[in-house]
């Protein structure tokens, strides 16, 4: 199986602060990662496929990087509508498809 | 608009099974997959598996294997997700799913079907 490990797991960050997120998977998954973007009660909402590819509607401060077994998710200018839990999933395999444990974007 | 409308919350006891549905509406049913994603309580999302919107074949994660099924009815443009042998740790919220035809990403998801296993 594909493990997928994100860091921090949490972070506190102010409205205007960069973010920057990691995701590390267990081994290569040819670029097909995704993010999420998860609220409270919610299902989790795509951002960003194929490292880095923006999904339709979501606002140009996500941006993602990465190749091999290390992705980044970066947040420019955090927004108050920002705060939220952040998920990456590998889509590379089915063997199985496989979420990070999150990270959860705070208030300062 | 692309719609994925589940079922309602479930209470089971420990050893029953539940049946989950998922109904598309908004977009051409047979062109998308639908996967089932399961999220228990302060966790992250956890696939569970896949069906074929356009062939009905199906793909479970290897620790679901023989105790889910899921099937599809295409005249309905509806999806279910069956969990047999529930124990405490089924209790979380269950999604479906749309993936993007080439790739295994979801686009679109149900609200969520809470299932609380107890005796």
């Amino acid at each position: 199986d594909i493990q997928m490990t994100q860091s921090p797991s949490s972070v506190s960050a102010s409205v205007g602060d960069r973010v920057t997120i990691t995701c590390r998977a267990s081994r290569g998954i040819a670029g097909y990662l995704a993010w999420y973007q998860q609220k409270p009660g919610k299902a989790p909402n795509l951002l960003i496929y194929v490292t880095s590819t923006l999904q339709s509607g979501v606002p140009s401060r996500f941006s993602g990087s990465g190749s091999g077994t290390n992705f980044t998710l970066t947040i420019s200018s955090l927004q108050p509508e920002d705060f939220a839990t952040y998920y990456c999933q590998q889509a590379n395999t089915f063997l199985p498809l496989a979420f990070g444990g999150g990270t959860r974007v705070e208030i300062k | 608009q692309v719609q994925l409308v589940q079922s309602g919350p479930e209470v089971k006891k420990p050893g029953a099974s539940v049946k989950v549905s998922c109904k598309a509406s908004g977009y051409s049913f047979t062109n998308f997959g639908i996967h089932w994603v399961r999220q228990a309580p302060g966790q992250g999302p956890e696939w569970m598996g896949w069906s074929s919107s356009y062939s009905g074949n199906t793909h479970y994660a290897q620790k679901f294997q023989g105790r889910v099924t899921m099937t599809t009815d295409t005249s309905t443009s509806t999806v279910y997700m069956e969990l047999r042998s529930l124990r405490s740790d089924d209790t979380a919220v269950y999604y479906c799913a749309r993936d993007m035809a080439t790739l295994t990403v979801f686009d679109y998801w149900g609200q969520g079907t809470p299932v609380t296993v107890s005796s």
